[in-house]
């Protein structure tokens, strides 16, 4: 079993849709949380921390629950340029930076 | 500020041949971590260095990898020599204050296939 699992995707949405991505991560001692974006053949990006009380950044929403050891993302409104692969990215105690497969999300006109 | 900076951008190579990919970090950002992608495993991290000193290699897949960093603004990592198994996007990241505290910037990547 992966540290980081990830749904495996492709996820094909409508423009406009809300579209929602879960993880898993197994390693309790967890520290640190984020989601990156990855655009086709490009580099990744941090797209926003995760954190417990969850955050929000214009239509992406994310949360955390330590009890499931479980992170989502949530993306309202989808636009066409939100198609890209998400990363889910845990970070061990001890520092070392554990990423999921990724996501893969295609929204269509 | 020119981000991440990798070179070469692509490389072709024959199998047992020795290669070398390139990074500059970006100014002011104390550490440095290479990572291998693929579409077996992922994104994977190698290596990361802090102030230049070598931290944590245990993603390391053998010992025909290596990877030095002589200066805050250069880094390499070398494959001696390369398999048909190391072709992979291999990314370069840096920030200004480690794993779990700051932002990471990731390079454009070498896109490597060994034949």
């Amino acid at each position: 079993r992966k540290e980081v699992e990830q749904d495996p995707g492709p996820f094909n949405v409508p423009e406009g849709a809300t579209v929602a991505f879960n993880c898993t991560y197994s390693n309790s001692a967890s520290q640190s949380f984020f989601w990156y974006r990855q655009d086709c053949r490009k580099e990744p990006k941090l797209l926003m921390s995760v954190y417990s009380s969850g955050n929000e950044d214009g239509r992406f929403t994310a949360q955390l629950n330590r009890a499931s050891q479980y992170i989502s993302l949530l993306i309202r409104d989808s636009k066409l340029s939100d198609s890209a692969t998400y990363l889910c990215v845990v970070i061990r105690q001890g520092g070392k930076l554990i990423f999921g497969q990724g996501t893969e999300l295609s929204v269509k006109p | 500020d020119a981000g991440v900076i990798q070179s070469p951008r692509h490389e072709v190579t024959e199998m047992g041949q020795e290669v070398t990919l390139r990074c500059k970090p970006i100014s002011g950002h104390d550490y440095l971590f290479w990572y291998r992608q693929t579409m077996m495993r992922g994104l994977e991290l190698l290596i990361y260095f802090n102030n230049n000193v070598p931290i944590d290699d245990s993603g390391m897949p053998e010992d025909r990898f290596s990877a030095k960093m002589p200066n805050a603004s250069f880094s390499t990592l070398k494959i001696q020599p390369s398999e048909p198994r190391d072709s992979a996007v291999y990314f370069c990241a840096s920030s200004k204050q480690g794993l779990d505290t700051d932002t990471q910037y990731f390079g454009p990547g070498t896109r490597l296939t060994v034949l």
